[in-house]
């Protein structure tokens, strides 16, 4: 069965300070898709970043990137100078292709990571 | 910019009453989920279709159904809503299978009294 592991319940940083989410994940199948998504007090999980099994290559967007690692079964997640309206939770979750690829696309999500960024 | 929609966003109902989730989508998606989050965050499957007149029980057992009559819509019910349904219900939905990202609704934050 697939599982996904944030062990990081809270993280508090101040403005600027770069902060890294890690996460960890657990599947049997060789074609599994990993993302990112963040939940600001409204609410809505908002879609960050999506990375498939085969493509290791990291990924730099803005202040934002991703450290993809099949080695270590770690998707970890950066954000450099850190602001506050990027205080949230943040998710990473698996999805799984199934045989022949028939998943129905769903999601395991890790527990949380709540950030906070102080002024 | 997902257009996924839920009502109501909040709802405090008493204990033995009947509700409905409403859960609407204009994207034209086959597949559509209902995830519960718990009060400490994790965010678990209890329902899912993958077009109308399919629907499945998710990963975490609900005394809640679902129905898929039509695509852009799918709502979920409680027949007798109890303290222990307390909690916030999110509604998203999915292009395609495993790849496709899933657009999430605002949720509706549920407490039974």
């Amino acid at each position: 069965a697939q599982k996904v592991t944030q062990a990081q319940t809270e993280i508090s940083v101040v403005e600027k300070e770069d902060v890294t989410l890690d996460c960890v994940y657990e599947t049997r199948d060789t074609t599994y898709y990993l993302f990112w998504y963040k939940q600001p007090p409204s609410g809505e999980l908002v879609f960050l970043i999506r990375r498939n099994s085969f493509d290791e290559q990291n990924e730099i967007s803005g202040r934002y990137s991703w450290n993809f690692q099949k080695s270590t079964s770690s998707f970890n997640f950066t954000i450099t100078a850190s602001q506050v309206v990027d205080s949230a939770v943040y998710f990473c979750a698996l999805s799984e292709a199934g045989a022949g690829g028939t998943s129905y696309g769903k999601l395991t999500f890790g527990q949380g990571t709540i950030l906070t960024v102080h002024p | 910019e997902a257009d996924i929609y839920q009502t109501p966003r909040y709802l405090v109902i008493g204990t033995g009453k009947k509700i409905t989730l409403e859960c609407s989508q204009t994207m034209g998606h086959d597949k559509m989920y209902w995830y519960q989050q718990d009060p400490g965050m994790e965010l678990h499957l209890i329902h899912y279709s993958y077009g109308v007149n399919s629907t499945e029980k998710g990963d975490l057992s609900s005394e809640s159904t679902v129905s898929r009559i039509r695509t852009e819509h799918f709502p979920l019910t409680l027949e007798s809503a109890r303290p222990s349904h307390t909690s916030q219900y999110l509604c998203a939905s999915s292009e395609r299978g495993a790849y496709s990202p899933l657009h999430f609704g605002n949720g509706t934050r549920l407490t039974v009294t």
